[in-house]
């Protein structure tokens, strides 16, 4: 079936260092990958997207490339900000799985000033 | 982008109680939501399927007659957790998607934060 691998957590950085979460997965058919944040008591929120290989999403500095040879779906930011300091969840969508989405497990970023 | 709420935020009820979450589509016409659960610390599990005008479609493992689900119009599904305990303590959070938004996109509501003592 469809999965999601990613980092664990938690992550420590400090203010303007540069980030990286990994995230891998398995999916049949032509998943959309994603990335969502949550901060402290909310929700989710999407941060960015991408539909197909080779894509590039991107989102108040963050990025991330849909790579289909490695199946990757990595997280990048070249400063990060304090209040960059919340869960970052990756995603997949397949239509194979009836455009459910599969979760990762989430990695908790700490930013440090 | 698309606004989806959940009402209440956060709620505090006794073993035995049940509790009605709602979820709503402020500016869309959502056909099909979804509803999470989520543990502390943990990621997002779909607990089931709501559909506009039909039954819900639940995840293998989850109690249909305990987690009742009613889509009954466009804009709204319920979630009513039956006889509450202390184990169905979590964080829930629904999501809707746009009936003619790319398949793949939902928007998600702020969650709703259950306490069973």
């Amino acid at each position: 079936g469809n999965s999601v691998t990613q980092m664990e957590g938690p992550v420590t950085l400090s203010e303007e260092a540069f980030l990286t979460i990994n995230c891998t997965y398995t999916a049949t058919g032509y998943p959309s990958l994603f990335w969502y944040v949550q901060y402290p008591g909310e929700g989710l929120q999407l941060l960015l997207k991408a539909t197909k290989a080779d894509d590039k999403g991107s989102n108040k500095g963050f990025e991330a490339t849909y790579r289909k040879e490695t199946t990757s779906f990595h997280l990048e930011k070249g400063s990060v900000q304090v209040s960059d300091s919340a869960v970052y969840f990756c995603a997949l969508t397949a239509n194979t799985g009836g455009f459910k989405t599969i979760f990762g497990a989430g990695t908790r970023l700490f930013v440090k000033a | 982008g698309a606004v989806v709420s959940q009402h209440p935020s956060r709620v505090i009820c006794k073993s035995g109680t049940s509790v009605k979450i709602e979820c709503r589509s402020l500016d869309f016409q959502a056909t099909t939501m979804f509803w999470y659960r989520q543990f502390p610390k943990k990621s997002l599990m779909l607990m089931a399927t709501s559909n506009e005008g039909s039954k819900a479609t639940y995840e293998q493992g989850v109690e249909k007659d305990k987690f009742l689900i009613n889509h009954a119009s466009l804009t709204l599904s319920t979630l009513t957790v039956t006889s509450a305990h202390p184990e169905d303590s979590s964080f829930y959070i629904c999501s809707a998607r746009e009936p003619n938004g790319p398949q793949e996109t939902q928007y998600f509501g702020p969650g709703t934060r259950l306490l069973v003592l």
